[in-house]
């Protein structure tokens, strides 16, 4: 099963709207990663967390970590047109480098 | 420009045919995965290198085989054995130390004939 799960699995918002989307996973990690994907092509990396940090800000984007509930959300501010996408969420986890992906949030920001 | 760069980007299968998937990278990473990805659904791991001349399996390695015979260049071969090739492959690499991220390919989409 997979190791992160992100919520919603869809979301719909009008152009300057913020957007939520939220990951939860299962053991403990060494750092999350919040990737996007636009339809066709390659994941594109926007944030790394470690698992001593709580939040992390680039640009737009606003991610928090709460290790103790196993969760975290991405915060997309002032949402334009250009954002809609497929977000994941990923966590390496062990001693080796392995990420997990998680299923996406696919967003569409309307015009 | 660096990146990695996957090709090509469509592929077709024969039934009983093996394929070969190719990803060069010029970012000098060690580390390099082969991902399948498949309608609505996240990334699930193939096969790994953490270094030249080594590599390890993923979570569904069977019907793929990989090299690792220099460390720009790590292609699958997706064979006769995979009865669902079927799904869009994602090449990436990273530096192998801890807290870096992944750099992704644009992908190549496979299709059975």
């Amino acid at each position: 099963s997979q190791q992160g799960e992100e919520d919603p699995q869809a979301l719909s918002i009008q152009e300057g709207e913020n957007a939520t989307m939220n990951c939860s996973y299962k053991t403990s990690i060494n750092n999350l990663q919040w990737y996007r994907q636009n339809s066709g092509r390659g994941l594109v990396h926007l944030i790394l967390i470690r698992s001593n940090e709580r939040e992390k800000h680039s640009g737009r984007l606003r991610v928090t970590l709460d290790t103790s509930k196993k969760s975290s959300s991405l915060l997309i501010t002032a949402s334009r047109a250009a954002d809609t996408a497929s977000y994941f969420c990923a966590t390496l986890t062990g001693g080796y480098q392995k990420v997990t992906f998680g299923t996406g949030t696919k967003l569409q920001v309307i015009p | 420009d660096g990146g990695i760069t996957q090709s090509p980007k469509y592929l077709f299968r024969k039934e009983g045919q093996n394929v070969t998937l190719s990803c060069e990278q010029n970012l000098n990473h060690d580390a390099m995965y082969w991902y399948r990805q498949d309608p609505g659904q996240g990334l699930r791991l193939i096969y790994y290198s953490q270094i030249v001349n080594d590599f390890q399996k993923g979570d569904i390695a069977e019907g793929y085989s990989v090299s690792r015979e220099k460390k720009e260049s790590f292609p699958l071969t997706v064979t006769s054995a995979q009865k669902n090739p079927t799904a869009f492959y994602l090449c990436a690499a990273e530096g192998g130390y801890s807290n870096q991220p992944q750099h992704f390919g644009d992908g190549t989409r496979l299709s059975i004939l």
